[in-house]
């Protein structure tokens, strides 16, 4: 079955730098990569997706790369701001959305005033 | 998006006892639904996959006959934790998500369970 691997387990950045968050996938099938931020005690929220058909999507301050041959997918937060501060995870997914997300093991993103 | 919706958000039990919890698709049809279990500061980890009026598919690992999972409408599932123990104390998630083109799942907004 799908394995997704996340690094790194903690991240704590400077106000206005960037962050970087990257996974791999195992399953070769996968073709749909979310990203999703989770608050304290809340449901996950998908903040950006890409599918293996594209390899980078941008959106505002959010922008997520995808290597299909490494089997790479990689989230970019630019301009980093307090609200930012959350725990990240990425997930892979095979056909459609009748298909179990696999989670990765998540990323607590801090942000630095 | 769609609107799914978790019942109770919370909820304080004692060992042994049972307690269902309810994920209801607000405005659309689910096919599919799939019920989570996240522990403090770990990722959300797949239980079981609920087809409408099938039986569901557990993970390796996961007792089916502890965890309950009755999916019998399009817009309710309800998982029963039976004879919850201490260990069993953890925030459940349910996602919905149908076989139209989008990808997407949607999830509800978690059960919080408290085994005493």
């Amino acid at each position: 079955g799908e394995n997704v691997e996340q690094h790194p387990s903690t991240l704590s950045v400077q106000e206005g730098d960037s962050a970087v968050i990257k996974c791999t996938y195992s399953d070769s099938a996968s073709n749909y990569f979310p990203w999703y931020k989770q608050e304290l005690g809340k449901r996950p929220q998908l903040i950006i997706d890409i599918r293996s058909n594209v390899g980078e999507k941008k959106d505002q301050r959010i922008a997520v790369t995808l290597n299909k041959t490494a089997k790479h997918f990689s989230l970019h937060i630019t301009e980093t701001q307090p609200e930012d501060s959350a725990v990240y995870f990425c997930a892979a997914q095979a056909g459609s959305s009748a298909s179990k997300i696999i989670f990765g093991s998540g990323t607590r993103l801090s942000i630095r005033p | 998006g769609a609107v799914v919706s978790q019942h109770p958000s919370w909820v304080i039990c004692k060992s042994g006892t049972s307690v269902k919890i309810e994920c209801r698709s607000l405005d659309f049809q689910a096919t599919t639904m799939f019920w989570y279990r996240q522990f403090p500061k770990q990722s959300l980890m797949l239980m079981a996959t609920s087809n409408e009026g099938s039986k569901a598919t557990y993970e390796q690992g996961v007792e089916k006959d502890k965890f309950l999972i009755n999916h019998a409408s399009l817009t309710l599932s309800t998982l029963t934790v039976t004879s919850a123990h201490p260990e069993d104390s953890s925030f459940y998630i349910c996602s919905v998500g149908t076989r139209a083109s989008t990808d997407t799942q949607y999830f509800g907004p978690g059960t919080r369970l408290t085994v005493l």
